[in-house]
């Protein structure tokens, strides 16, 4: 079965670290464009992060440089995110996503991220 | 960064009509539109890419239309399961600089 499982989340106080994990089976993980999706509450989907098949190449949405980091170990199987200093705007429910000639055919369960003192 | 603007917010429909929900682009995506339905306390699910190709295992009640900035949703005759949240998505950009609507609430 092709799924996506995720780990780690919770609530991290600004300024502090947190990452989130994401292990993938049933593809071949190293032929995948990866990415993480966001949904803060009541609000709209929100692109993080992309990560190229070989982890040459990342690619995030402006609010997220130099807070966010996405990387990957193929031999894992598994993709990442170090959340670094987190902000409040920060909180929400982050998704691991498999893309697909740049749409998301695949999905984690996702996991919630709380960023408060 | 392109805007998607979905319409209508929420939309009332009974089992077996059809619902026809709209996606625009701030500027032309050509047919790099993608559709996704998401249950509460549920992932989002690829529903349509390329505008109108309908993802493995997607009903052929969904269909999609639309180029450049107008896009269209349409379920042709609603089963329970089908009242969720729809989102669109752009993906026209490269590197890539994804957005999606604020979504459409399909409720009976």
């Amino acid at each position: 079965e092709v799924q996506l499982v995720q780990s780690g989340g919770g609530l991290v106080q600004p300024g502090g670290s947190l990452r989130l994990s994401c292990a993938a089976s049933g593809f071949t993980f190293n032929t995948y464009w990866m990415s993480w999706v966001r949904q803060a509450p009541g609000k709209r989907l929100e692109w993080v992060a992309s990560i190229k098949q070989d982890g040459g190449e990342t690619f995030y949405v402006a609010s997220a440089k130099g807070r966010l980091t996405i990387s990957r170990d193929n031999a894992k199987n598994s993709l990442y995110l170090q959340m670094n200093s987190p902000r409040g705007e920060d909180t929400a429910v982050y998704y691991c996503a498999r893309e697909n000639h740049a749409t998301f055919d695949i999905w984690g369960q996702g996991t919630m991220v709380t960023v408060s003192s | 960064e392109i805007v998607m603007t979905q319409s209508p917010a929420t939309l009332s429909v009974s089992p077996g009509e059809r619902a026809t929900l709209s996606c625009r682009a701030s500027q032309s995506v050509s047919t790099n539109l993608a559709w996704y339905q998401q249950k509460p306390g549920q992932a989002p699910r690829l529903l349509i890419s390329g505008a109108s190709t309908r993802a493995t295992g997607i009903p052929a009640r969904f269909s999609g239309s639309g180029s450049g900035t107008e896009f269209t949703l349409t379920i042709s005759s609603l089963q329970s399961e089908d009242f969720a949240v729809y989102y669109c998505q752009q993906y026209i950009h490269w590197p890539p600089m994804y957005t999606f609507g604020q979504g459409t609430k399909l409720e009976i």
